[in-house]
């Protein structure tokens, strides 16, 4: 139980467009989604907090025009880079949780951004 | 802010030694602490965890210890094998499902053959 998937597992675009990245929650209703951001070599950066039908709490430095984030229902968030730039290309990494996990969060696969 | 420090950054030990990785975090208020192994393009995968009202938890080869006091937290690893070679990551958070996991700067853990 607690599977959480993502996708794409990975996407190549052109620099100035724009992609979103789905995190699915498969067999379990996330109360809280978190959005990372792992650049090669690094350590998973907190990009975002999530809370269904409410707007995401942003870490400090984390543009939110940027990064969009809709967690539109329990078993969905999205990440939207808009514009995306070569300095975006990271493996984007969603997790989730749910109130009887209490402390537990279960990690997607992740997604690789690369942007040419 | 909340912050974590894992150290050493590298490690390399003969198989069937033991490694030992350490971490100190900030937030006096943090008291789930787990621990994470991630290979090359996979999750983060967790291996185990501790919570503030234990001071040690075993699992087979594997055991963490946390001193609350000291704000420090280990890893232990013995009877080393080659597939534990991995990146190793401690993190820290405050026990809630909304709570976010501060994580450590991670180990990169290799097994000499």
């Amino acid at each position: 139980g607690a599977v959480v998937s993502q996708h794409p597992s990975w996407v190549i675009c052109k620099s100035g467009t724009s992609v979103k990245i789905e995190c699915r929650s498969l067999d379990f209703q996330a109360t809280t989604m978190f959005w990372y951001r792992q650049f090669p070599k690094q350590s998973l950066m907190l990009m975002a907090t999530s809370n269904e039908g409410s707007k995401a709490t942003y870490e400090q430095g984390v543009e939110k025009d940027k990064f969009l984030i809709n967690h539109a229902s329990l078993t969905l968030s999205t990440l939207t880079v808009t514009s995306a730039h070569p300095e975006d290309s990271s493996f984007y990494i969603c997790s989730a949780s749910y109130s009887g996990s209490i402390d537990t969060q279960y990690f997607g696969p992740g997604t690789r951004l690369t942007v040419l | 802010g909340e912050n974590v420090e894992q150290h050493p950054s590298t490690l390399s030990v003969q198989e069937g030694d033991s490694a030992v990785i350490k971490c100190t975090y900030s937030d006096s208020a943090s008291n789930y602490f787990p621990w994470y192994k991630q290979e090359l393009g996979k999750r983060p995968q967790l291996i185990i965890d501790i919570r503030s009202n234990v001071g040690e938890k075993k699992d087979q080869r594997i055991a963490v210890t946390l001193n609350k006091t000291a704000k420090h937290f280990s890893l232990h690893i013995t009877e080393t094998q080659p597939e534990d070679s991995a990146v190793y990551f401690c993190a820290a958070s405050r026990r809630s499902s909304a709570s976010k996991i501060i994580f450590g700067s991670g180990t990169r853990l290799s097994i000499r053959p």
